[in-house]
């Protein structure tokens, strides 16, 4: 599973846009990216996942470039609910081995905080 | 419909003992996954399960095991505990026993486990 790079913390005032950028320079053809959130004490939740180019949903983007070695989770008009460890997962597309298995890989994500 | 479940919420044992953690996926998942969360730290995939049979193992040593029943619910068991196995324990349930990362795994709010 390809290994990603993410800042360790951001700081960003309520209603700006946030944009985390995840690097993943040895990404396999097959893999997706992935975007899970993180509130305190409890499991993370998915938040987007996209293969190339851009994926929207309704509370997220994700911006791909071609060559796929980064991506870019954008968050717009952050309140302070949204504040949490943002992590960026990289793999899927094919079984891991044999049989297959789900399995996630996860970093030490990014800790966002989101101020008055 | 419920989410996925996890008992206790917290617990806390001493070296040596054994502790016994409990999972139920949302209904209809059949694929159970877990992980460990050492605080500060992303989740560390521990094992998943699907059908009742284990499909992936992670780097973690033979004192912990688990077993998923057939509701699909599952037990993770950690013996001779150390104080390093201190964290927070989070299942994950998924439909299938394969696919794409994000499509999608629900996580539940996790066991503390205090080790003394």
């Amino acid at each position: 599973l390809a290994k990603t790079t993410q800042p360790i913390s951001m700081d960003s005032y309520e209603g700006q846009e946030v944009n985390i950028t995840c690097s993943h320079n040895n990404i396999a053809t097959n893999d997706y990216i992935t975007w899970y959130q993180q509130f305190p004490s409890q499991g993370p939740r998915f938040i987007i996942q996209g293969y190339k180019t851009k994926v929207t949903n309704e509370v997220a983007s994700l911006f791909i470039p071609a060559d796929r070695k980064s991506s870019t989770l954008s968050l717009p008009r952050v309140s302070l609910s949204d504040t949490a460890v943002y992590y960026c997962l990289v793999g899927g597309g094919a079984p891991n081995s044999g049989a297959g298995s789900y399995q996630l890989t996860f970093g030490k994500g990014t800790k966002l905080s989101v101020i008055p | 419909d419920a989410g996925v479940t996890q008992s206790p919420t917290h617990l806390i044992k001493t070296r040596g003992q054994h502790v016994t953690l409990r999972c139920s996926p949302i209904s209809g998942h059949k694929s159970v996954s877990w992980y460990q969360q050492v605080l500060g730290q992303g989740p560390q995939f521990i094992f998943q399960y699907y059908e009742k049979e284990e499909r992936g193992r992670g780097n973690f040593p033979d004192r912990f095991s688990a077993r998923q029943f057939p509701n699909y619910s599952s037990e993770l068991n950690v013996n001779a505990l150390l104080l390093g196995d201190s964290a927070l324990y989070l299942c994950a349930s998924s439909s299938r026993d394969w696919e794409p990362l994000g499509t999608e795994a629900f996580f539940g709010q996790g066991t503390r486990l205090t080790v003394v």
